[in-house]
């Protein structure tokens, strides 16, 4: 059975940092390209970035370049997400996702349960 | 960014209905869209994936169609259980996803 797991989210004060963890199993990680998602009430599901199965191709959506840094440990089957400068508007569940791809399509094939980041003061 | 926008935002329907869900994206994707489930409290669910390929164990009432800039989701007989918000998603380009369409059992 596919399983990701996240973790590492909480409450952090805006400028604050957090390392979002990801464990994955049931699946072959070291195969997978893997993408962080979050989900917000106001803008709703938000592709964060991704992150090619040897870690060598790494892309964001434009907003979080700069902020952001997707990472992986094929080892340790885990993904991250460092967030630094944390601003209230990234407030939000952010889910793991294994994505898939078929030829030059790629989706969210596999999601973790989410881990909720608050960002207030 | 490309922008997707989904019609109708709700839709409130009875078990049996054909049901079907438009996603427009400002510009040309090819057939670069997918279409997933959420169900409340959970995570998005895969359904199709490249306009029209259908996700191993997804149940084939479930189809999508379209190309270029205008896609459809087609749900051909709703069942209890498709109770849930359905999402269009583009990955030509820094991936965008629909606003949402949230389907309700009459």
């Amino acid at each position: 059975e596919v399983q990701l797991v996240e973790s590492g989210g909480g409450f952090v004060q805006p400028g604050g940092s957090l390392r979002l963890s990801c464990a994955a199993s049931g699946f072959t990680f070291s195969a997978y390209w893997m993408s962080w998602v979050r989900q917000t009430p106001g803008k709703g599901l938000e592709w964060v970035a991704n992150i090619k199965p040897d870690g060598s191709e790494k892309y964001y959506l434009d907003s979080m370049k700069g902020r952001f840094t997707i990472s992986r440990d094929n080892a340790k089957r885990s993904l991250y997400l460092q967030m630094n400068s944390l601003r209230a508007e990234d407030t939000a569940v952010y889910y793991c996702a294994g994505t898939g791809s078929s030829g030059r399509y790629y989706y969210f094939d596999y999601w973790g349960r989410g881990t909720l980041v608050t960002v207030s003061s | 960014d490309i922008q997707m926008t989904q019609s109708p935002s709700s839709l409130s329907a009875s078990v049996g209905d054909r049901v079907t869900i438009t996603c427009r994206a400002s510009q040309n994707i090819n057939n670069y869209l997918n279409w997933y489930e959420q169900k409340p409290g959970k995570a998005p669910k895969l359904l199709i994936y490249a306009t029209s390929s259908l996700r191993s164990g997804v149940p084939s009432r479930f189809s999508g169609s379209g190309s270029g800039t205008d896609f459809t989701l087609t749900i051909s007989s709703l069942q209890p259980e498709d109770l849930a918000t359905y999402y269009c998603q583009q990955s030509y380009t820094q991936w965008t996803f629909g606003q949402g369409t949230k389907v309700e059992i009459k």
